[in-house]
């Protein structure tokens, strides 16, 4: 079954530093990776997807995200925070069967608190 | 107006009681799910439906019934709530057959339990 890592529970950044989420998943297959974004209060909104091409994936607000399969890592970054930028980030593995698309499996999410 | 909309987006009850979360999207996708939001522990899958004739069972269906009533309508049931039942519960569609899977997420259904 796949499953989703997100090492890191809570993180602090000053605001306009730089930011790296942390996200490794298991998967048995080419996998179809996400990333989203909860604010407070706020359903899920996707910031970026990987299935295929090029590595490095842009996505809204800024973000990037480097799909690396030897190391089975999808890292989410953004060269400079906003104080906007605090929420709840989940990394998400696509799951597949016959029928396709089961659904995505969510790390536990990393709480993003950003520093005046 | 939402894509997704759920319905209560707040919820009370006491334990013992039957609760009915309601979902329904207008962005036309075939692919249903309900997933429940506990802190720290991410979004876990509770059922998903592929069409009105198709059910799935997701990871922690224990406690919990689905309905697929058309194409945009999916519930989630609750025969007899119990406190740790108590989350937030997300509604979500997908696309294609052979899509990525990417999803679409309602606002959320803040179900409390006592």
């Amino acid at each position: 079954a796949q499953s989703v890592t997100q090492p890191d529970i809570h993180i602090t950044v000053s605001e306009g530093a730089s930011l790296e989420l942390r996200c490794n998943y298991s998967y048995g297959a080419t996998p179809y990776l996400f990333w989203y974004v909860q604010s407070p209060g706020q359903g899920l909104q996707l910031l970026l997807k990987y299935f295929s091409g090029d590595t490095l994936v842009q996505g809204i607000k800024g973000f990037e995200a480097e799909f690396k399969r030897s190391q089975s890592s999808f890292n989410l970054r953004k060269p400079s925070v906003h104080w906007s930028d605090a929420a709840e980030y989940f990394c998400a593995v696509g799951a597949y069967s016959g029928g396709g698309a089961d659904g995505l499996t969510f790390g536990k999410g990393t709480h993003l608190i950003i520093q005046p | 107006d939402a894509d997704v909309t759920q319905t209560p987006r707040n919820r009370i009850t006491k334990t013992g009681k039957r609760i009915m979360l309601e979902c329904s999207q207008t962005k036309g996708h075939d692919r249903m799910y309900w997933y429940r939001q506990d802190p720290g522990l991410g979004l876990r899958l509770i059922y998903y439906s592929f069409d009105v004739k198709d059910i799935n069972k997701g990871e922690i269906s224990d406690g919990y019934s689905v309905s697929r009533q058309a194409q945009a309508k999916f519930s989630l049931s609750l025969e007899s709530a119990i406190p740790n039942q108590t989350a937030l519960y997300f509604c979500a569609t997908s696309g294609a057959l052979y899509g990525t899977g990417e999803l679409f997420f309602g606002e959320g259904s803040r179900l409390t339990v006592l």
